[in-house]
């Protein structure tokens, strides 16, 4: 069964840059799978920040950038800033109607 | 405003079943597929099931494939998740969100909490 995999944890400097991944235990992320990144605090729902690999949606600042990384997706944040201390979660389009979770980054700005 | 609002949640013994509800206002609803996804209190989010703009589409997570079921009312914008045989595992969070194409699940509701315990 295939799992998406996402990085437990990650830390970063405020106005460093981090990029998050997310892959597959077996192939390879591409365009294909329809790769977007959410991003949630806690005790609140999921907001959206990318989709489609790269397109920002509305409202998200451009410091978030989404992208295919070898064989993953990635989403890097150039310039974090401590509010950006977050819960990540990328999801994938596995077909037949299927999209998959990761299980989520702990981003901490410090 | 665009807007999802979950209701239905609560306190129910294995075995049992839950209609959760989502009301969807501030948008064309039959333009948008509707997902719905869970989470665990401090755990990861879990893809469920999702139904089609037209309500003839239908997909589940395996994990609840054939104890939940999935159907919209486009004349009152919600969407039902029907859920039977509840297993403890089940305990969670429950959000509804849209999807336009292949857009992204945007906006959330704020959720709705199932418990399954005796």
């Amino acid at each position: 069964q295939t799992v998406v995999t996402q990085e437990p944890s990650l830390s970063v400097s405020p106005g460093g840059t981090v990029t998050l991944t997310c892959g597959l235990t077996s192939g390879s992320v591409s365009t294909n799978y329809y790769p977007s990144w959410y991003q949630q605090t806690p005790g609140q729902p999921p907001r959206a920040l990318l989709y489609q690999t790269s397109t920002r949606s509305s409202g998200v600042p451009n410091r978030f950038s989404g992208s295919i990384l070898g064989n993953k997706a990635a989403l890097t944040i150039t310039g974090a800033q401590s509010d950006d201390g977050s819960d990540y979660y990328c999801v994938l389009y596995m077909g037949s109607g299927i999209s998959l979770f990761g299980g989520g980054t702990k981003l901490t700005v410090l | 405003e665009v807007q999802l609002v979950e209701s239905g949640g609560g306190l129910v013994q294995p075995g049992g079943s839950l209609r959760l509800s989502c009301a969807a206002s501030g948008f064309t609803f039959t333009h948008y597929w509707i997902h719905w996804v869970r989470q665990v209190p401090g755990k990861g989010l879990v893809w469920v099931a999702r139904i089609s703009s037209d309500g003839s589409g239908k997909n589940f997570a395996d994990s609840v494939k054939g104890r939940f079921t999935i159907s919209r009312d486009n004349a009152k914008n919600t969407v039902d998740l029907q859920m039977n045989s509840l297993r403890v595992e089940d305990t969670a969070v429950y959000y509804c969100t849209r999807q336009g194409g292949t857009g992204p699940f945007d906006p959330w509701g704020q959720g709705t909490l199932v418990t399954v315990s005796s």
